[in-house]
């Protein structure tokens, strides 16, 4: 256990539908990002957020959305799925601001069908 | 932009053999450098760092990695591997200190270990 939670593990949902997945930072830990791990893209960077405030944003799609809430817990906004859109996500702590490396939660699975 | 290109997609060993899993990045400035892990159905897990200093870094499970600045590498070895080290590793960098903190990842190596 990294103490990085999300949830939920497995999510199966129809296109077009929209999906919060949910991140709880290790204890301590003010820097939440998220990413998204696919085949062919890899590991891509969506967005981070800092003790509240959106720091940096990646490659996410507009039809995304994330907040950090003030008990600094993290959702993903997901909707207007699309098949393309299946893959796994994970959401990464940091104590600061991650120049020192991330702790990764176990990721949540999505799949569009 | 920063990048980072990890030459192999899949390798394929016996246990005690020895490992080396390339991995070059693309920034000019002061940079930090990661290995992690990925065991099937885990997270990723922190193998080594560096960030500055000795450029041999030594991580945990006998991993080590050597930084060459020159080359812009940062190979990740260990001198002989066991099954359990069957996973997918990934290389990563983010700017130094003062830079962007976002880690940019490499595609992944996927390394099996047969018994």
């Amino acid at each position: 256990d990294s103490g990085v939670t999300q949830t939920p593990k497995h999510l199966i949902t129809a296109t077009g539908q929209r999906v919060t997945l949910r991140c709880s930072p290790r204890s301590g830990d003010l820097s939440v990002y998220w990413y998204q791990q696919s085949l062919d893209q890899g590991l891509q960077f969506l967005i981070q957020y800092y003790n509240g405030e959106e720091r940096a944003k990646g490659n996410i799609l507009e039809r995304f959305s994330a907040q950090q809430f003030p008990d600094l817990h993290s959702e993903l906004n997901l909707s207007s799925l699309e098949l393309g859109d299946s893959a796994l996500y994970f959401c990464a702590s940091a104590r600061g601001q991650g120049v020192g490396g991330y702790t990764f939660g176990s990721g949540t699975r999505l799949t569009v069908v | 932009a920063q990048s980072v290109s990890q030459h192999n997609h899949h390798v394929i060993l016996s246990e005690a053999a020895s490992l080396e899993l390339g991995c070059n990045y693309s920034y000019g400035g002061t940079v930090n450098l990661f290995w992690y892990v990925q065991y099937p159905g885990q997270h990723l897990q922190l193998l080594l760092k560096y960030f500055s200093g000795d450029p041999l870094v030594k991580g945990i499970k006998g991993f080590e990695a050597e930084f060459i600045k020159s080359k812009f590498s940062f190979n990740l070895r260990k001198p002989s591997v066991q099954w359990s080290d069957t996973a997918e590793y990934f290389c990563a960098v983010n700017a130094g200190q003062g830079g962007s903190e976002k880690l940019v990842f490499g595609k992944g190596t996927k390394l099996t270990v047969n018994p």
